[in-house]
């Protein structure tokens, strides 16, 4: 089974701050995926990657970017987190075939 | 505008009774459909998926969904439901655009 894993369960951080939110996955997937999630407002679709160095912006892309040095890892950066950030944050991965969209476990930042 | 609808923000049903969760779509083409459900504090789980072929789908835990491309239809079902069912359910489409498009999701709560 594919695995995608993010790095951290939860994160408190200040705001200002520059955030990392990590994610890896185990089975050379192509695509990569940031969703934000909100009560009430589902999931949202923040960043996607194509490939290593490719990105697209998704519905919501004000004040996050993303990095894909690597085709394994996707990176979600806050430059100057805000407390309108705090949210829970899913990766997914999907191959060539649509079959399979995984999800990490998800990220819960706090942003005080 | 192109968009998943999921009507029902919350849902109440006893043990043992039916259930249906309602999803409709707005796209020119139909898109692939997913179900997924996501239980407290965990990440989400794809509960079943529709690409072509036999409208109706079976997916794990018992749950079905019917795929109705005259109402834009993808709604949820289960004959009986368990308190174990309790959790938040998630449609979602990939409108042929290599990304996955989220409702807002259904809160299901389950009483004995």
């Amino acid at each position: 089974d594919v695995k995608v894993t993010q790095s951290s369960r939860y994160l408190v951080k200040r705001t200002g701050e520059k955030v990392f939110l990590e994610c890896v996955q185990d089975m050379d997937h192509e695509n990569m995926f940031w969703y934000r999630q909100d009560p009430g407002l589902g999931l949202r679709l923040i960043y996607f990657s194509y490939d290593v160095k490719m990105k697209e912006k998704g519905d919501i892309p004000e004040g996050y970017s993303v990095s894909r040095e690597k085709k394994e890892r996707f990176s979600l950066i806050l430059e100057s987190a805000s407390t309108n950030q705090t949210s829970m944050y899913l990766c997914a991965s999907r191959g060539g075939s649509i079959v399979g969209y995984t999800f990490g476990s998800g990220t819960r930042l706090t942003v005080v | 505008a192109q968009s998943v609808t999921q009507p029902d923000i919350h849902i109440t049903v006893s043990e043992g009774a039916s259930l249906e969760l309602r999803c409709n779509y707005s796209y020119g083409a139909t898109p692939y459909l997913f179900w997924y459900v996501q239980s407290p504090g965990q990440g989400l789980q794809l509960l079943l998926k529709y690409f072509s072929g036999d409208t109706l789908v079976q997916g794990i835990k018992g749950f079905e969904a019917e795929f109705k491309r005259s109402q834009s239809s993808f709604n949820l079902r289960k004959p009986s439901v368990h308190w174990s069912d309790a959790a938040e359910y998630f449609c979602a489409v990939d409108p042929h655009t290599d990304k996955l498009i989220f409702g807002t999701g259904t809160r299901l709560q389950v009483f004995p």
